[in-house]
């Protein structure tokens, strides 16, 4: 059974560096499977962040890319991910997701942290 | 960068009714797209892929279609658990997915 599960913290002050772990099991980075990191401010849709493929190849996106950082732990299964300077605009929740990449699809989501940026 | 358009952003139906949401990209992207379904308080849910794909476990009265730039999701009898926002997701653009700005579905 495949799980994901974000920790981190739920509010975090502006400037500050937002520091989130995923960790997962029934499952393995293994070749064409990678994990992204995906946030989804209120009431609005889906912002692709980040990927770190079976290679630790790692992959942002263009506008954010400068204040992105994702790492893998292969020992524990886990996979962080730190946004810094954080600002009230990045209010999100943020998911992990398994992505099978010959599809393109994320197929399993942790259940999402909400983290809250305001002083 | 490739982007997704997604019509309506809401639409109310009747139990029973035929409902199709439609994407359209920026540019070709031939049939890289996946569709989701995403209920309150929930993490997005695969419902389909490559267009036309369903995802194991999906009911059938879910079906996708379309290639290029105009993509269709389309429920076949609207039931009441299928109140939800869907969004579209293109994956042509590798490395960078992008996500339609959905459609939220409710019951008249």
């Amino acid at each position: 059974q495949v799980t994901l599960k974000e920790a981190g913290p739920a509010l975090v002050k502006p400037t500050q560096t937002l520091t989130l772990t995923c960790t997962f099991s029934g499952f393995s980075l293994t070749s064409g499977v990678c994990l992204s990191w995906i946030r989804q401010p209120p009431g609005k849709a889906p912002e692709w962040l980040a990927r770190i493929d079976w290679d630790a190849d790692e992959y942002y996106s263009k506008s954010l890319k400068t204040r992105l950082t994702i790492s893998k732990d292969s020992s524990k299964n886990q996979v962080v991910f730190t946004m810094t300077n954080m600002d009230p605009g990045d209010t999100a929740t943020y998911y992990c997701a398994r992505e099978i990449m010959v599809s393109g699809k994320f197929d399993s989501w942790g259940p999402g942290v909400l983290v809250a940026v305001s002083s | 960068d490739v982007q997704m358009t997604q019509s309506p952003s809401s639409l109310s139906a009747s139990v029973g009714d035929k409902v199709t949401i439609t994407c359209q990209a920026s540019q070709h992207i031939s049939k890289a797209l996946n569709w989701y379904q995403q209920k309150p308080g929930k993490s997005p849910k695969l419902l389909i892929h490559d267009a036309s794909t369903l995802e194991a476990g999906v009911p059938s009265r879910f079906s996708g279609g379309g290639s290029g730039t105009d993509f269709v999701l389309t429920i076949d009898s609207l039931q009441p658990e299928d109140i939800a926002r869907y969004y579209c997701q293109q994956y042509d653009d590798i490395p960078l997915p992008t996500f339609g700005g959905g459609t939220r579905v409710e019951i008249k």
